[in-house]
This record gives structure tokens, sequence and C-alpha cells, in this order.
């Protein structure tokens, strides 16, 4: 069971690049979202999607775009990086988008260094 | 309006010793909680959930937890710590909003477990 999967695990990239982070399920989720988690803070959501062609804004989207072509696939870009998107960032997914008490299962993480 | 607080930072035990890992929650709906725990390098795994069906909730590798309404409180204890039991623990609230899931974060708990 690969579950969530994210790459990569580790990038550094300099101010001004964009890259995209992947994630991918095999589960079947309806619900898929991008977690950044930084020191004290808990994790903040940046973008979220409850189905293939439907996405919406998170607590921090500021400097990122997200796409949901098909179920399996929820790529996160970071168009012009900055130092302030240093962070590690999680993908995570979940069964169904209705359902408050429907787990998370998250990607093991992409840790991302800007400078 | 919803919020979670984890009232430690960092918690320290010896190994054999109780576990408390506090959490109070603030929501105006009835929520689901969810204990998570993050190993080093590693996503978040989950380790129980409350979903108003019992308020004594038992999780995995002997963590439970209870829901106090009362208090709005939902704490995380295990009788005897194990070395492995070192990680980052989250309490999370989830709740609908709209027609989908909304989860709030806390910042989360250090535990570390000493010989």
């Amino acid at each position: 069971n690969a579950g969530v999967t994210q790459t990569p695990k580790f990038q550094v990239l300099k101010t001004g690049q964009s890259m995209t982070l992947q994630c991918a399920q095999d589960m079947n989720h309806e619900y898929m979202s991008w977690y950044r988690q930084d020191p004290g803070m808990g994790l903040r959501l940046i973008h979220y999607s409850v189905g293939a062609g439907i996405t919406d804004q998170g607590e921090v989207p500021n400097g990122y775009n997200v796409s949901r072509s098909t179920t399996e696939d929820f790529p996160l870009r970071l168009l012009s990086a900055a130092p302030s998107q240093t962070s590690v960032y999680f993908c995570a997914s979940s069964k169904y988008k209705g359902q408050g008490n429907s787990p998370l299962h998250f990607g093991n993480g992409t840790r991302l260094t800007v400078t | 309006a919803q919020s979670v607080t984890q009232l430690d930072s960092h918690v320290s035990v010896s190994e054999g010793t109780p576990v408390l890992l506090r959490c109070n929650y603030s929501s105006s709906y009835s929520p689901s909680l969810f204990w998570y725990v993050q190993h080093p390098n590693k996503g978040l795994q989950l380790l129980l959930k409350y979903t108003s069906a019992a308020t004594l909730v038992k999780g995995i590798n002997g963590f439970e937890a209870e829901f106090k309404k009362s208090e709005t409180s939902f704490h995380l204890t295990k009788p005897s710590a194990h070395m492995s039991d070192a990680a980052e623990y989250f309490c999370v609230v989830s709740f609908l909003s709209g027609g989908y899931n909304k989860l709030i974060f806390g910042a989360g708990t250090r535990l570390a477990v000493h010989p």
C-alpha cells in the first residue's frame, strides 16, 4: 500500500525560482490538501481540493498554486520562491470531503529551503 | 470560533512512567477530535479519534484520550512511556463548514522519553 507519496523529499531553491511539489494517493480519496509546518505553529492549510477539478484556498495560500486534474494527483506550485517559504510541506488526503470524523493520511513531507 | 490549545510545548518523562499531554479546544459545534503523532522526518500518523460514540477513546500503541465536554478538554495519556514514544504530538479539532471538513491543528507537544 503506497498511501500518499510526495516527491521530492528535499529541495533547495534560490529566491525567484519556481518548482512543483508532487503528491499522489492511491486510495481513491476525495479530499486532498497541502499543509506547511513551521516550528511552534502546528500545520497550516495552504490549499485543498474536494474532488477532481475543484480547489480552494486555505489559511496561507499566497505564493502557491494548485490544480486537481485527476483524483490521484494534487501538485503544489511555487510561483516565485521566497525565503519565507522555507518550510516542511505535507500533502494529506481523506476519504470523504464532508465527514468530520474522516482522518487524514499524510505523506512523509518535502523539506524545502529557499536561499 | 474554533480553536485548539496544547498546553505544553515540551514534556519530558522517564521510561516506564505515565504520559499526559494536554489539549483544550473551543468549538461552537459538536467537534470531532483527533490526536496525531509525528516521528522525526515522517508524516503525521493518526493515534486516535473522538466522534461522540464514547468519551474514552483507545488508540494505537497503548494511548488513550478522554473527551470532557464540561472542561472542553481532550487530554492524551499512556500508563507507561516507552522510548519509541518520543515524538511530536498534535491535537486536532475537525468540524464541518460549508459541507467540507475544516481542521485546526494545535501547535504540537514534543515528548522526550529518558532511560
